[in-house]
């Protein structure tokens, strides 16, 4: 079974400031997809951003990008130029290619970053 | 509007009364999904439908009930709620099962005294 890691439980930033936020992941999995989603005070789950593990470019959306390591199975997330909006809980997920039926369908999530933004 | 709607959001109930929490997604989605979210847990899966009739169980399925009669709708069922079933619930769906993007209803927060 996968696992994700996220071995930050708590992250603070000065607003304007760059943070990266770290996640890794087990698998044994060649394909997969990996997925930073946001969870702000209203509870709503918010999808960030998307990468299919078998594009080498990095996925990028405006002030968000990744580093994806492959070899590392590393998967961080950058927030560029942080804006009081972006104070959230942050939850990295893995979802296998691949479905094998008769389990869970391989979409693990990670235990989450709450992450401040300090004015 | 495409999104997925949960109701209620807030429930609070006592042991061992039936609950049925509705979940109903207007985009023709294939997929659909329950999980649960706990301090310090994460979201962990409680069940998935890859279509009609097609129900499967996730990581913490005990306890709980789906039924998948309809394209759009996928309630979860607490036959018989207990203390340890209070949680943050997540409805969600997809158009596929490779790499697509969930598309997640905004929670119902469920209290078991």
């Amino acid at each position: 079974a996968q696992t994700v890691t996220q071995s930050q439980p708590e992250m603070s930033v000065q607003e304007a400031e760059t943070v990266t936020l770290s996640c890794t992941y087990d698998t044994s999995e060649s394909d997969y997809y990996l997925f930073w989603y946001k969870q702000p005070p209203s509870r709503q789950m918010i999808l960030v951003i998307r990468q299919e593990a078998y594009k080498q470019q990095n996925a990028t959306e405006n002030r968000f990008s990744v580093n994806f390591q492959k070899a590392a199975k590393s998967f961080s997330l950058k927030i560029s130029d942080s804006q009081l909006g972006d104070a959230a809980m942050y939850f990295c997920a893995y979802r296998s290619a691949l479905y094998s039926g008769g389990g869970a369908d391989g979409l693990t999530f990670g235990k989450g970053t709450h992450l401040i933004i300090q004015p | 509007e495409a999104q997925v709607t949960q109701n209620p959001r807030y429930l609070i109930t006592v042991t061992g009364k039936k609950l049925t929490v509705t979940c109903s997604q207007n985009m023709n989605h294939e997929y659909m999904s329950w999980y649960r979210q706990d301090p310090g847990l994460g979201l962990r899966q409680i069940y998935y439908s890859m279509n009609v009739e097609v129900t499967d169980k996730g990581d913490v399925p005990e306890g709980y009930k789906v039924s998948r009669k309809e394209k759009r709708n996928f309630p979860l069922i607490l036959e018989s709620p207990s203390p340890n079933q209070t949680s943050l619930y997540f409805c969600a769906s997809s158009r596929g099962l490779r790499g697509e993007k969930l598309f997640f209803g905004s929670g119902t927060q469920l209290s078991v005294l």
